[in-house]
């Protein structure tokens, strides 16, 4: 079954400092992909930066870039230069393809907040 | 991107009384969309898979007769929760990708209370 360990519940980081929030995952499928979303307290998801395990290149996203591990099944997501609206809730995700379909499946996700 | 929007954003109701939430792919043509559940400072749990055309497929543990889903064209899904309970006050989530195998883009959700 597919799992996603998202450890770190909180992180406070100061304005304009670059911050790493922890994906570690765990998937049967031979080939899969990996997600980030960002949720702020509107409640809204959006989606930030995909992976894919064949990728042969880590994900960039303008200010946000995917530190993927195949071997250690980390997928750590690095924000630049963050930004007060960073602060939200962030997801990493794996998907898990069923009879032809994706399936999301979520870690518990980390309450990011920038302090200025 | 994708546009996917969700009405109502907010819905309270009396316990006993149906709610029907709609789902819109407004720029591109959903196959497939999503319906999830997340109740406060919890992850998003997939409730069921929503495919136009045919029969919506229900995670274990999600009551398919209580949690209606209608996948009536490319660009709209629905969901009812009937005879709802307080219980199943909960932040419902729809998401819809352009192919079964492509990104998933959320909508923005709709909280639900039920008094």
């Amino acid at each position: 079954a597919q799992k996603i360990t998202q450890t770190q519940p909180g992180m406070f980081v100061q304005e304009k400092e670059a911050v790493t929030l922890d994906c570690t995952y765990d998937t049967s499928d031979p080939s899969y992909g990996l997600f980030w979303y960002k949720q702020p307290s509107s409640g809204e998801m959006i989606f930030l930066i995909y992976q894919g395990s064949y990728d042969q290149q880590n994900a960039t996203e303008g200010r946000y870039s995917l530190n993927f591990q195949k071997a250690r099944k980390s997928a750590n997501l690095v924000i630049s230069a963050s930004q007060l609206g960073d602060s939200a809730m962030y997801f990493c995700a794996t998907v898990h393809f069923i009879q032809g379909a994706q399936k999301l499946v979520f870690g518990q996700g980390t309450r990011l907040t920038i302090n200025p | 991107g994708a546009v996917v929007s969700q009405h109502p954003s907010r819905v309270i109701c009396k316990s006993g009384t149906s709610v029907k939430i709609e789902c819109r792919s407004l720029d591109f043509q959903a196959t497939t969309m999503f319906w999830y559940r997340q109740f406060p400072k919890q992850s998003l749990m997939l409730m069921a898979t929503s495919n136009e055309g045919s029969k919506a497929t229900y995670e274990q543990g999600v009551e398919k007769d209580k949690f209606l889903i209608n996948h009536a064209s490319l660009t709209l899904s629905t969901l009812t929760v009937t005879s709802a309970h307080p219980e199943d006050s909960s932040f419902y989530i729809c998401s819809g990708g352009r192919g079964s195998q492509e990104t998933q883009y959320f909508g923005p959700g709709t909280r639900l209370l039920v008094l």
